[in-house]
């Protein structure tokens, strides 16, 4: 069946360093798109990225469709962009396990 | 404005009781949708409404029953729980219908089934 793979699963940051997380999907994907989910549950949406690459203050994406991976960059990390980020796509909106981000002081 | 909101915020029940779970936007978006996100886990699509018609059922059991009045409203009734529905359950919206399209969502209802 069709799969959303992200890593790492866990990720632990200084403040102000940078990381890149990881999406992989085993099947063409039309609708890609990546959320940070924060501690209390909100889900936000952060790009909207079938193909090519965005950027939206410190953090830009990438969708690679042909290789069928995409990528979330953060930069100059803060502690408030702890949480967990999924990336999710296809009909059925299926989610990755996500990666749990947790950015130290 | 940008946002979808949910009623209530929490709400515990017993198994015989029969609740409902509210969801509503005002951004004129055609396709609403339910999820549900147990602890540490991602979050699964459960229905979609497209133009106030059900277009996706996630084969989920019949204990839940949406509804979708309007275009601006989603309801998710509950009736016979058990306590493995015990879970966030998420409202999403977007301009368009699925699947492609941009999502936003409400801040959820936290379940709790005694």
């Amino acid at each position: 069946g069709i799969q959303v793979e992200q890593s790492p699963p866990d990720l632990i940051l200084q403040e102000g360093a940078n990381s890149t997380l990881r999406c992989n999907f085993s099947d063409s994907v039309n609708n890609l798109q990546w959320f940070h989910q924060n501690p209390w549950g909100q889900l936000i949406n952060l790009f909207y990225i079938p193909s090519g690459t965005k950027q939206n203050g410190r953090l830009s994406a990438t969708t690679v469709a042909t290789e069928r991976y995409s990528l979330l960059y953060i930069s100059s990390s803060q502690t408030t962009d702890s949480g967990v980020y999924f990336c999710a796509g296809y009909n059925d909106m299926r989610f990755g396990a996500g990666t749990r981000l947790t950015v130290k002081p | 404005d940008t946002e979808v909101t949910q009623t209530p915020k929490h709400l515990v029940m017993g198994m015989t009781n029969k609740k409902s779970l509210k969801c509503e936007q005002h951004m004129g978006h055609r396709a609403m949708y339910w999820y549900k996100q147990k602890a540490k886990k991602p979050p699964e699509l459960m229905f979609v409404y497209s133009y106030e018609k059900l277009s996706i059922n996630e084969s989920v059991p019949s204990r839940f029953s949406p509804e979708c009045p309007n275009s601006s409203l989603l309801n998710l009734h509950l009736h016979a729980l058990q306590p493995e529905d015990s879970a966030l359950y998420l409202c999403a919206s977007t301009a368009l219908a699925p699947p492609a399209d941009t999502q936003y969502f409400g801040p959820g209802t936290r379940l709790t089934v005694l």
